[in-house]
């Protein structure tokens, strides 16, 4: 079975710009879960998707937004970037509701200069 | 607020002898524990899970024991090998519908020679 895949994998912008990040998660995964990766932070969860409904989010301004289609896959957008946007961000699919173990793509490197 | 804590940043371990990797938490609402595995510029990789209701799970050469009244958890792996050395990440789920991951700083593994 194939993993989770996200495209870009790198990813360059300018402040003020916006990005859309794309992940598609494992076949049957119906969850989807945002985490942003920064060196002081750790690992933060960003938002989460189940069947196209948002159920959970972190603590991100409204620039962070997301959505989930009917086929599971899952994008975010940054808009407005700021230098601390700068980050690894990483999607991770899940069966469902029921199971606690969430399974990562290789994230997308995001510099914002 | 750190609700999940990893207090050593890095460990040194030899090749063949037991690397054991601690955790704490606060919220006694977490319902799920997981470890995690990540080496740079690669999402974490799902190691081991533990149910908040058992007090050791095992798989292979790990084994996760938790400790509910003093909100510990550790990872023991057994025996160490050098393509163990990583980061490893403890992550706890809380209950109900929230089922965001919510990460530990990490703790680097150096298994030498």
């Amino acid at each position: 079975k194939a993993g989770v895949t996200q495209t870009p994998r790198y990813l360059i912008k300018t402040r003020g710009q916006q990005v859309t990040l794309s992940c598609s998660p494992i076949s049957g995964h119906r969850s989807v879960s945002w985490y942003q990766q920064t060196p002081g932070q750790g690992l933060q969860f960003l938002f989460e998707y189940f069947s196209e409904t948002q159920r959970n989010k972190g603590n991100f301004p409204g620039r962070f937004s997301g959505r989930q289609f009917s086929n599971s896959r899952s994008e975010m957008n940054v808009s407005t970037l700021e230098l601390g946007d700068s980050a690894l961000y990483l999607c991770a699919s899940s069966p469902g509701l029921a199971r606690a173990e969430q399974f990562f793509g290789p994230g997308t490197r995001l510099t914002v200069l | 607020d750190q609700q999940v804590k990893q207090n050593s940043p890095s460990l040194s371990v030899q090749e063949g002898r037991i690397s054991i990797l601690n955790c704490d938490y606060t919220n006694s609402m977490f319902d799920y524990f997981l470890w995690y595995k990540k080496y740079p510029a690669e999402g974490p990789t799902f190691l081991i899970s533990i149910s908040s209701i058992k007090d050791k799970n095992e798989d292979g050469r790990f084994t996760v024991f938790l400790n509910k009244s003093a909100k510990h958890l550790s990872l023991h792996i057994v025996p160490s090998q050098p393509g163990d050395s990583a980061v490893y990440f403890c992550a706890a789920r809380g209950t109900g519908t929230a089922s965001k991951l919510t990460f530990g700083t990490g703790t680097r593994l150096q298994v030498t020679l």
